[in-house]
């Protein structure tokens, strides 16, 4: 099972939003509405940032958003911070039985 | 509170064995699947496997059946990722985490654990 492709670096100035594409096929992110997102700051573990495609955990920034479409999902920064320079994943469920991860992308905040 | 502690950082020669664990507090352990994610260096995450610990049901990535074992001790609330035979492509950061199971995510993380292996 290949890993979700996600791009491999996107950037934006504070206040801007963007947008990090998560892109899977029809036997996971197109199956089923399973895809997590995960930021992770350097030297630091994962953190939680989106699950079932558009939840936020408790504590999670409404700024952060998820959503699908087809095989591909989608997470969207809105206010862009300093603070949100990092990397992040996408994961979902498989037909497969397994859970795969993105490629990750790295958040740079100009 | 929600926490995984896992064990410190381990350096090993290749052919060694290692057992490292993720000590789970603040919940009812059995009834959370805990998963294992490695790191490898400057790289990004790879899902291992899964444990319930209630009855020890595992699954794991294709990618890692027969090179590590995933156990839990529920007595003590710890589950453990084991190596029989390090290879130097082991080197990598290990997460345990909290796996919410209909959901398929990753509610808490350990800290992590650096494993090196180098002769």
């Amino acid at each position: 099972q290949s890993a979700l492709t996600q791009p491999a670096s996107v950037s934006g100035s504070p206040g801007q939003s963007i947008t990090i594409s998560c892109t899977g096929t029809s036997s996971d992110v197109g199956y089923y509405n399973l895809v997590s997102w995960y930021q992770q700051q350097p030297g630091k573990a994962p953190k939680l940032i989106i699950y079932e495609v558009g939840n936020r955990p408790s504590g999670v920034s409404n700024r952060f958003s998820g959503s699908k479409s087809a095989n591909t999902a989608s997470l969207t920064i809105s206010g862009l911070q300093a603070e949100d320079e990092a990397d992040y994943y996408c994961t979902s469920y498989t037909r497969n039985s397994i859970l795969i991860f993105g490629g990750g992308t790295k958040l740079t905040v100009l | 509170e929600v926490q995984l502690v896992q064990s410190g950082a381990e350096v090993k020669k290749p052919g060694e064995s290692l057992k490292i664990s993720c000590k789970a507090s603040g919940y009812t352990f059995t009834t959370y699947w805990i998963g294992w994610v490695r790191q490898m260096p400057g790289k990004g995450l790879e899902w291992m496997g899964i444990i319930y610990p209630e009855d020890s049901d595992i699954r794991y990535s294709p990618s890692f059946r027969g090179q590590v074992t995933i156990s839990v001790d529920k007595s003590i609330t710890t589950a453990y990722l084991q190596w029989t035979g390090l290879k130097a492509s082991d080197t990598a950061i290990y997460y345990c985490a909290r796996h919410r199971g209909t959901g398929w995510y990753y509610d808490y993380w350990g800290q992590g654990t650096l494993v090196t292996v180098s002769s």
